[in-house]
């Protein structure tokens, strides 16, 4: 069974902290995501990854930067957390348009950011 | 900008009426993509549509996706208490190495 999980439910932070958010899929997938949801704005892109030490920047990479050192993990940075940053954090991952047919992603149960 | 348009953005109906929503691309999508959200959980993918004009169904749930590959919309028959959540749909384009653009969604609530 395909599997994405992220390292934590909930968390609190103060603001300007630095943040580690971690996401580790077990499907061999190329790709990876990391989204923010917030209510009536759906999910929005932060970076994506499509190949290890690869990111493209997303909708809203402000405040953000990520990691990929290994093709199973990929790291949500956020260098001095803010309030405005308090969000739900979804990581995805799927295979890449040249290797599959279908690119459906795969989600993790999410990380609930709470920056005071 | 939104790439992806979709409506409406919340919808209440009573248990056994129908439910549909809307999306709707600025440019050509390769594919489509819905995924549904359970209330405190994470999207998980239904279906994908790739052809012009293509229809799937999936139990009471009719997937459709339009000739010009520009919009879809999904269809849900005498909605159950079941089906509340939140639907959203994803485009693909051509060359964005599986990056989805995501509608924002439409909540459905289904009342007794």
């Amino acid at each position: 069974d395909v599997k994405v999980t992220q390292s934590s439910r909930y968390l609190v932070k103060r603001t300007g902290e630095k943040v580690f958010l971690e996401c580790v899929q077990d499907m061999d997938h190329e790709n990876m995501f990391w989204y923010r949801q917030d209510p009536g704005l759906g999910l929005r892109l932060i970076y994506f990854s499509y190949d290890v030490k690869m990111k493209e920047k997303g909708d809203i990479p402000e405040g953000y930067s990520v990691s990929r050192e290994k093709k199973e993990r990929f790291s949500l940075i956020l260098e001095s957390a803010s309030t405005n940053q308090t969000s739900m954090y979804l990581c995805a991952s799927s295979l890449n348009f040249l290797t599959g047919r279908t690119y459906e992603q795969y989600f993790g149960p999410g990380t609930r950011l709470t920056v005071t | 900008g939104q790439q992806v348009m979709q409506i409406p953005q919340y919808q209440h109906v009573q248990e056994g009426e129908d439910f549909t929503t809307y999306c709707n691309s600025s440019t050509t999508l390769s594919n489509i993509q819905w995924y549904k959200q359970r209330p405190g959980g994470h999207p998980v993918f239904l279906i994908q549509l790739v052809k012009s004009g293509e229809v799937k169904k999936q139990k009471r749930l009719t997937f459709q996706f339009g000739e010009a590959k520009k919009n879809s919309s999904l269809h849900i028959t005498a909605t159950q208490t079941t089906d509340v959540g939140t639907y959203f749909c994803a485009g693909l384009r051509g060359s964005t190495l599986g990056r989805l653009y995501f509608g924002r969604g439409t909540q459905l609530t289904v009342w007794p």
